[in-house]
């Protein structure tokens, strides 16, 4: 089955700097990936779909690349603000969804 | 706004007793309907899969007749915990695909609380 892995360690970075979150899955390449956005108590929100002929993909201060070669995918929030705190899932679609772990991002001012 | 609205946001229940979730896709047609729980600081966990008009998909180790799911119309599922313990106390989230956007959307959660 699919097995899809995000850094469990919460990363801290200080605001202003770029956050990078990483998305490592296994067997065989997914026709797209997701990045959702969870806030503690809520449901996640969709923030970006990368597609297996796309590398790169941006959306303000969000970039996702995806390489289907090594089975990662990538996640930069640029100029990082204490608002983008939270915790970030990443979701492919193979047969069904899969979900990693996330992984919890602290932006300190 | 939402797409996908979940009622109720939180329920307090008696053990023993049956507690009915609903997920309603707002702006468009979902064909499939995810069900997930959430225990604090995890990540979702997938109970089943809702599909409209046939049996849902249970994930291995989720009781079947525990969490009854009911995919009645192209718009709403249901998920009804029965006979509720305060084990199940968790948080329950649904999602609906929207196909035309590949995209999935997730209601606001349940917060189940079985005393």
């Amino acid at each position: 089955s699919q097995k899809i892995e995000q850094n469990s360690e919460a990363l801290n970075i200080q605001e202003g700097k770029t956050a990078t979150l990483t998305c490592n899955y296994t067997n065989y390449s997914p026709a797209y990936l997701q990045w959702y956005r969870q806030d503690p108590g809520r449901g996640p929100v969709f923030l970006l779909l990368i597609r297996e002929n796309e590398k790169e993909k941006r959306k303000e201060r969000l970039k996702v690349t995806f390489d289907t070669t090594l089975k990662q995918s990538l996640f930069h929030i640029t100029a990082s603000q204490p608002a983008d705190s939270a915790t970030y899932l990443c979701a492919l679609r193979s047969n069904k969804f899969y979900f990693g772990s996330g992984t919890k991002l602290n932006v300190k001012p | 706004g939402a797409v996908v609205s979940q009622h109720p946001s939180w329920v307090i229940c008696k053990s023993g007793t049956s507690v009915k979730i609903e997920c309603r896709s707002l702006d468009f047609q979902a064909t499939t309907m995810f069900w997930y729980r959430q225990f604090p600081k995890q990540s979702l966990m997938l109970m089943a899969t809702s599909n409209e008009g046939s049996k849902a998909t249970y994930e291995q180790g989720v009781e079947k007749d525990k969490f009854l799911i009911n995919h009645a119309s192209l718009t709403l599922s249901t998920l009804t915990v029965t006979s509720a313990h305060p084990e199940d106390s968790s948080f329950y989230i649904c999602s609906a695909e929207d196909r035309l956007k590949n995209t999935i959307y997730f209601g606001e959660g349940s917060w189940l609380t079985v005393v």
